[in-house]
């Protein structure tokens, strides 16, 4: 089975700064899927970037991009320009992309504040 | 396009009761999943569904069960609740054909069910 680990319980930031997660992912596939998720206090995950393995161009979007290192088996996500709206609970999760197995593996969660 | 939708939003049972959880996927989508999501055990997956059909199941006593409609509505269902089946379900829609890799393959999350078992 798939790990995902995310090492920073909880993350602070100042507004319009920026942030960085970390994701780490235990894997012995060569092609998967890898996504961060949004949780915040409403409960629902929102999509906030996702990553195919074999594409080595880091995902981006607006001001969330990934920092994936394939041999190290590290997702990182890099939140820019930090606003009061990106306070939430974010999730890793690696998916694989081959077989019978459709779940997604969440890491913990990181729980991130926004300082104005 | 409308997201996924999960009905009831709360709900409060007591132990040894039953519930029935449902799930409609955005349109088009064929797959369903159910996660729950507790503070202890953080999220876990239950089973998924595709086209009618269970193509995967987690690590879950047989208590929890569920299925898939032709619509791809999907419900799910646990008997003989305990206290510590009290979690958040989640359930997430993916693979709208005509999509490929990580497109297909993403999932969509609906709002969630709050279960509270007394």
């Amino acid at each position: 089975a798939q790990t995902v680990t995310q090492s920073q319980p909880e993350m602070s930031v100042q507004e319009a700064e920026t942030v960085t997660l970390s994701c780490t992912y235990d894997t012995s596939e060569s092609d998967y899927y890898l996504f961060w998720y949004k949780q915040p206090p409403s409960r629902q995950m929102i999509l906030v970037i996702r990553q195919e393995a074999y594409k080595q161009q880091n995902a981006t979007e607006n001001r969330f991009s990934v920092n994936f290192q394939k041999a190290a088996k590290s997702f990182s996500l890099k939140i820019s320009d930090s606003q009061l709206g990106d306070a939430a609970m974010y999730f890793c999760a690696y998916r694989s992309s081959w077989g019978n197995d459709y779940k997604l593996s969440f890491g913990a969660g990181t729980t991130v504040t926004v300082r104005a | 396009k409308a997201g996924v939708t999960q009905t009831p939003r709360y709900l409060i049972k007591t132990r040894g009761q039953q519930v029935t959880l449902s799930c409609s996927p955005i349109s088009g989508h064929r797959s369903v999943s159910w996660y729950q999501q507790t503070p202890g055990q953080g999220l876990q997956f239950l089973f998924e569904y595709f086209s009618e059909t269970q193509r995967n199941k987690g690590n879950f006593p047989g208590r929890f069960s569920g299925r898939q409609f032709s619509n791809s509505r999907s419900e799910m269902n646990v008997s003989t609740l305990e206290l510590g089946d009290s979690a958040l379900y989640l359930c997430a829609s993916s693979f709208l054909e005509g999509l490929a890799g990580v497109l297909a393959e993403t999932q969509y999350f609906g709002p969630g069910t709050r279960l509270l078992v007394l």
